[in-house]
């Protein structure tokens, strides 16, 4: 079975700190994911990486970067986090981008900024 | 216009009902559609996905979709409390690399 593993499930920051969350997939794949779920908002794509240190713009990446070291590591940066930022953060992997291949998800990391 | 839209719900059904879950979409290139079911405090899973229009049916479940009209639904038949989730319809374009994300429709099925 595919394991995409979230390790931080609930966090709660302060305004102005960093944040890491980290992501880890144990199925080789190339293709990796953060997005943030919001109510009534649905899942928005933050950043991908098709490859090591290879990354791309989703539709939402203001205040947000990403780090790929290593192939089966994503990890998503708060620079310095804002109350906006509260919200529900979902990893994903795929072992190639197209219409017919699954993405997996991490179980999410709830996020709290206060 | 969002450029996919689910109704959020909550749906709630008794068990055993038929439900039918839908979305509709804005985009005509799109021609993969993905149901992904999402358990509360858990990551979505994909359910089922179609290509093109048609109907596709996996057990209880059947995916339908309309290019003309640009709708997609889901039919759970004989639905069961284990259903109670999210399901997030996600339509894909080739020509892109990225799935859209509908918001999600919220299932409650009552014992």
């Amino acid at each position: 079975d595919v394991k995409v593993t979230q390790s931080s499930r609930y966090l709660v920051k302060r305004t102005g700190e960093k944040v890491f969350l980290e992501c880890v997939q144990d199925m080789d794949h190339e293709n990796m994911f953060w997005y943030r779920q919001d109510p009534g908002l649905g899942l928005r794509l933050i950043y991908f990486s098709y490859d090591v240190k290879m990354k791309e713009k989703g539709d939402i990446p203001e205040g947000y970067s990403v780090s790929r070291e290593k192939k089966e590591r994503f990890s998503l940066i708060l620079e310095s986090a804002s109350t906006n930022q509260t919200s529900m953060y979902l990893c994903a992997s795929t072992p190639a981008l197209g219409g017919r291949n699954t993405i997996y998800f991490g179980e999410g990391s709830w996020l709290t900024v206060v | 216009q969002k450029e996919v839209e689910q109704d959020p719900g909550p749906l709630s059904v008794p068990e055993g009902a038929i439900v039918s879950l839908n979305c509709t979409y804005s985009n005509s290139a799109f021609q993969y559609f993905m149901w992904y079911r999402q358990y509360s405090r858990k990551g979505p899973e994909l359910l089922m996905y179609t290509y093109s229009s048609g109907n596709k049916e996996d057990g209880r479940f059947t995916a339908q979709v309309d290019k003309s009209s640009k709708y997609i639904s889901l039919f759970i038949r004989d639905s069961q409390p284990s259903d109670s989730a999210t399901y997030l319809c996600a339509p894909y374009n080739n020509a892109g690399n990225m799935l859209t994300f509908g918001g999600g429709t919220r299932l409650m099925v009552k014992p």
